[in-house]
């Protein structure tokens, strides 16, 4: 089946330092999601990339989908301690709906 | 708008108990997905429903079902639980095909 591979798996970083998480799949994707789930919370939608090579930025954060629409990554500029929580991509699994296959996620740990 | 409500939010059980889940969606969504989230497994999709069919289901064994009312509203049962049975059980909800999902606070289920 799809698998959307996450790395790393963690991250330390001093505050104000830059962050990034990348995801790869094997397959074309339609289109990517990221989510953030802050410790004992639950996943909050970040964004959708749709194109091809889509850069999207909200603030320090910037998304981008890659021109085979196979990778994506998620860029955090001068991390604060807000910025705490697991990073998650996820992609459809098929054109039926809403099944998403997630990413293993990536923790972001800032000293500050 | 409020938004997504999980009942109960705690749960402890004993292996070969059943338990029911219970799920309101925001108002106006009629995609109701289901997510198991573990440390080991990471967050794996159960199944969704959309206008009370099952239109996704995702790799879990038959004592994981559920079922989604004409209110939109979704319950998940899960039988004969086992000790690895134990995690985050989360919903979502999602306007429509390919949309971004809003999830719900969870239920920490815990078998014992």
């Amino acid at each position: 089946g799809q698998q959307v591979m996450q790395i790393p798996q963690y991250q330390h970083v001093q505050e104000g330092e830059d962050f990034t998480t990348y995801c790869n799949s094997s397959t074309t994707l339609s289109n990517i999601q990221w989510y953030k789930q802050r410790p004992g919370g639950h996943p909050v939608f970040l964004i959708q990339l749709v194109k091809s090579g889509e850069v999207k930025k909200q603030k320090r954060l910037t998304f981008q989908f890659g021109e085979a629409k196979k990778n994506s990554s998620l860029h955090i500029t001068a991390t604060q301690t807000t910025d705490v929580g697991t990073y998650f991509c996820a992609a459809p699994t098929n054109n039926a709906g809403n099944m998403l296959t997630f990413g293993g996620g990536t923790r972001l740990m800032v000293k500050p | 708008k409020a938004g997504v409500t999980q009942t109960p939010r705690y749960l402890i059980k004993t292996r070969g108990q059943q338990v029911t889940l219970s799920c309101s969606p925001i108002s106006g969504h009629r995609s109701v997905s289901w997510y198991q989230q573990t440390p080991g497994q990471g967050l794996q999709f159960l199944f969704e429903y959309f206008s009370e069919t099952q239109r996704n289901k995702g790799n879990f064994p038959g004592r994981f079902s559920g079922r989604q009312f004409s209110n939109s509203r979704s319950e998940m049962n899960v039988s004969t639980l086992e000790l690895g049975d134990s995690a985050l059980y989360l919903c979502a909800s999602s306007l429509d095909f390919h949309n971004e999902q809003f999830f719900g606070p969870g239920t920490r289920l815990t078998v014992l």
